[in-house]
């Protein structure tokens, strides 16, 4: 079992629809991370968040850190072809860096 | 800036034969990661480090070795490959703070058969 649990694991939407992606976890991060990796990449940063109850926004995307530090979700608002990816967040506990189980996302144009 | 490479990209393995995977980084970073990704796994961390000469287990360590002997490289061993490790693995370095970037190494496609 892994630490951290996304959800859905796969998700196919239309362009111009809006998606949540959920992270959760029974434990307590210092920061948590969220990362979008495209095939035979590695895993790229999209955004950190370090305090519970914040909210960052990166153009389209809003990410929010829960209140307790143990869950966070992505939120994508008229995705596009181009947001398609795999989304992982990143769990930071000590010296130990955690990741998700991951997110497949699909917009069709 | 090469950032953090992997060598070798490509590898297939007969179970039982041993073999190393190499990570370097040149970003002078203290913190190295090893992980290997399955389908519908994410990434699961396998064993980590925080300085030069030292290493700690992960979430899943078994039937993997490493070790750190210059702080710019990071070497992943299989002592005896099993098909259970056929896998993609993934290097991460970054440096301390708690909100700090990883910087990934573009992977190893390793078969074991």
């Amino acid at each position: 079992t892994q630490l951290l649990e996304q959800s859905p694991q796969f998700l196919s939407i239309q362009e111009g629809e809006n998606l949540t992606v959920y992270c959760n976890s029974s434990s307590v991060f210092s920061s948590l991370q969220w990362y979008r990796q495209e095939p035979g990449e590695g895993p790229v940063l999209l955004v950190t968040v370090v305090t519970g109850g914040e909210v960052k926004k990166l153009k389209r995307l809003t990410f929010q850190f829960g209140d307790a530090r143990k869950d966070s979700s992505l939120h994508i608002t008229a995705a596009q072809p181009g947001d398609t990816g795999l989304y992982l967040c990143a769990g930071i506990t000590g010296n130990q860096f955690y990741f998700g189980t991951g997110t497949s996302l699909t917009v069709i144009p | 800036n090469a950032g953090v490479t992997q060598t070798p990209k490509f590898r297939v393995l007969k179970t039982g034969q041993s073999m190393t995977l190499l990570c370097a980084q040149d970003m002078n970073h203290e913190y190295m990661y090893w992980y290997r990704q399955d389908p519908g796994m994410g990434l699961r961390l396998i064993h980590y480090s925080v300085g030069e000469g030292t290493t700690a287990k992960g979430e899943v360590p078994d039937g993997y070795n490493v070790s750190r002997l210059k702080k710019q490289n990071f070497l992943l061993g299989l002592e005896s490959a099993a098909p259970s490790q056929t896998s993609v693995y993934f290097c991460a370095s970054r440096v301390y703070p708690r909100g700090a970037e990883a910087f990934f190494g573009q992977g190893t496609r390793l078969t074991v058969v």
